[in-house]
């Protein structure tokens, strides 16, 4: 099946530092991503919908300016936390599906991020 | 709106025995209904699907779930399990076969094996 590679794995960082983490789809080509959260023994909840070449769609109760979400290219999307804190440590975990006929979604491995 | 209900948190079974997990669904469009695993601090793995066809679906490490319209359902089953298959848990929905379309989580279930 297709591959994502999602990239880091696990980051530490400092309160007020900001973090990228990446999203790319290896073997095919994604006009949209998709991006969850998931807070410990919690389902994914679903922050923002990337789209290749336009302003992202965020879900209600998500802060645009603190998640900036970037689609610069059909394999690659980019979500930034900026000035991040504890409250932002968590799991995200990136998701791009196929198109065609029988889409499906295939997820990144995930990248948990601890905000100290 | 799409929602998927999964009932259990966490289900504990024994090695060998028969793995149930359950999934009921509220779609107002024909759904397509998805399990994933996932095993600690990793992403997603599909299981199985069901798109049209067959309502019996068989998937991957010897899991098939079957979609029961007139119960709104689609239960994950393994008939017996295995040490390896202590995992999380995911049923999902997408309203349509669009690429564009986010899938829809249950809160996921725990399951445990024990030996």
């Amino acid at each position: 099946g297709a591959v994502v590679s999602q990239h880091p794995s696990r980051v530490i960082c400092k309160s007020g530092t900001s973090v990228k983490i990446e999203c790319r789809s290896l073997d095919f080509q994604a006009t949209t991503m998709f991006w969850y959260r998931q807070f410990p023994k919690q389902s994914l909840m679903l922050m923002a919908t990337s789209n290749e070449g336009s302003k992202a769609t965020y879900e209600q109760g998500v802060e645009k300016d603190k998640f900036l979400i970037n689609h610069a290219s059909l394999t690659l999307s980019t979500l930034t936390v900026t000035s991040a804190h504890p409250e932002d440590s968590s799991f995200y975990i990136c998701s791009a599906p196929t198109q065609g006929h029988n889409t499906e979604a295939f997820f990144g491995q995930g990248t948990r991020l601890t905000v100290v | 709106a799409q929602s998927v209900t999964q009932l259990g948190s966490h289900v504990s079974v024994s090695e060998g025995a028969l793995v149930l997990l359950r999934c009921n669904y509220s779609s107002s469009v024909p759904p397509y209904l998805f399990w994933y695993v996932q095993y600690p601090n990793q992403g997603l793995q599909l299981l199985l699907k069901y798109t049209t066809g067959a309502t019996l679906v068989k998937g991957i490490n010897g899991f098939e779930a079957e979609f029961k319209k007139s119960e709104t359902s689609f239960h994950l089953t393994k008939p017996s399990a295995h040490m390896s298959d202590a995992a999380e848990y995911f049923c999902a929905v997408s309203p349509l076969n669009s690429g564009n379309t986010p899938l829809v989580f249950g809160k996921g279930t725990r399951l445990s094996v024990i030996a």
